[in-house]
Parts: structure tokens; sequence; C-alpha cells
């Protein structure tokens, strides 16, 4: 069965206060590797997919690096604007192109 | 172009009755996805259709049921509701045929209150 595990559950920083997120997976073959965003009470916001272990995408203050066991976003000099929980999905390679996410991680940045 | 859209927003109902929720996929897009969120957990799967033809069911009990429409719009019913099926539905959509097409784009969810 896929698994996803996010750490840590909840993280607080200073502006400025650059930090990484975690995601460790388990899946029967990976078909891609999925960051989201979400405000309370809204839908999650798609950021990055990756697809191979080495791969990396970056947005804006957001970097996403993948290996074959753990996926990291790197937070640099954050905003009170990048509060928000991020959620880490995986797909499967075989198979219902269906997503299976971690708990997420609750980031809060303060000024 | 507009997004996901879903339907209603908010939604309270009583244990036993059915519920209806809506969606309509991105302009383009073919395949839409049902996901259950409960508070604190990430979302979890219930079904996703392409074409109209079921092509993933999760782990959920057969109160659960969904269609899809020519319009690739889709619709998410439960019946017998219990005060477990309290959530965030979120509806998500995604292209096909395409390398991309494994991108899922979610919309703004309906809040269901099962009293």
């Amino acid at each position: 069965e896929d698994q996803v595990t996010q750490s840590p559950e909840a993280l607080r920083l200073q502006e400025g206060e650059s930090s990484s997120l975690n995601c460790s997976y388990t899946v029967s073959g990976l078909r891609g590797l999925f960051w989201y965003r979400q405000d309370p009470g809204k839908g999650p916001e798609f950021l990055f997919t990756l697809y191979s272990a080495g791969e990396e995408k970056e947005k804006e203050r957001l970097k996403a690096t993948l290996t074959k066991k753990e996926s990291f976003l790197h937070i640099t000099a954050p905003k009170p604007e990048d509060s928000a929980t991020y959620l880490c999905a995986v797909m499967a390679a075989t198979g219902r192109r269906a997503l299976t996410f971690g708990s997420g991680t609750r980031l809060q940045v303060q000024p | 172009d507009a997004g996901v859209t879903q339907s209603p927003t908010h939604l309270i109902k009583t244990r036993g009755q059915q519920v209806t929720l809506r969606c309509s996929p991105i302009s383009g897009h073919k395949s839409v996805s049902w996901y259950q969120q409960v508070l604190g957990q990430g979302p979890q799967f219930i079904f996703q259709y392409y074409e109209k033809e079921e092509r993933g069911r999760g782990n959920f009990p057969d109160r659960f049921s969904a269609r899809q429409f020519p319009n690739y719009s889709s619709e998410l019913n439960v019946n017998a509701l219990l005060l477990g099926d309290s959530a965030l539905y979120l509806c998500a959509s995604s292209s096909a045929g395409t390398s991309s097409s494994y991108e899922q784009y979610f919309g703004p969810g309906t809040r269901l209150t099962v009293t």
C-alpha cells in the first residue's frame, strides 16, 4: 500500500528564516510526486510535480527536490504570505491515477 | 480561464439523509476525481472518472457513488449520511493524453456538515 509521511507536522518560522519540509514515501513504482499548498477552508493549490530522483523544481521562494525515498520542499527567506499547509502526494506508476496524500505540514511565518 | 468549480459551497444535513455534490472541471479536461478531507488530514481518494467511465475507486462504502456527464461535469452522491461523513469534499480535474495529464487541479471544495 502506498504511504506518505510528512514532517514536521507544524513549523513556525520568523520572516526570512529558511527551512525545509520533508516528505517520505513508499510506492509501488513512482509515476509522480506532487506538492500542493492549502489555505484554511480552501482546495489545494498545485505547486510542483517531480517524476524522477535528482529532479528539482523552483517557484519563487520554493524549491522541491526528489530522491528515491523522499522529497524536500525548501523555503528560502519566507514571508508571512507563505503561511499555509503544504501537502505532499504520490501517484503510483500502475493502476488508477489517484493521489495518495500525507497529512501535511502547517507552516506559520511570523513577521 | 475558469478553474474547477464546485457547488454548493457549504451544506448541512441530518444523519440518514442523502446529499449530491457537483463539480465542473477545467475546460478541456476530461477526467474528474473526488477526494474527502477530514480536518487535520490530507485528502483521501474516493473516485476517478474519465470519459464517463469509472477508472478508480477508493476504500469507501457503497453509500458513496458518482457519475460523469457528457460535458465532463460530475456528481458525487452520498446516501444514509453518518456523522463521520462530515468533511471537505474536493473535486480535481486533469487533462488526458499528454505528458502533463498526471497533474490534478482542485476546486474550492464543498464543506459538508452532518448533524
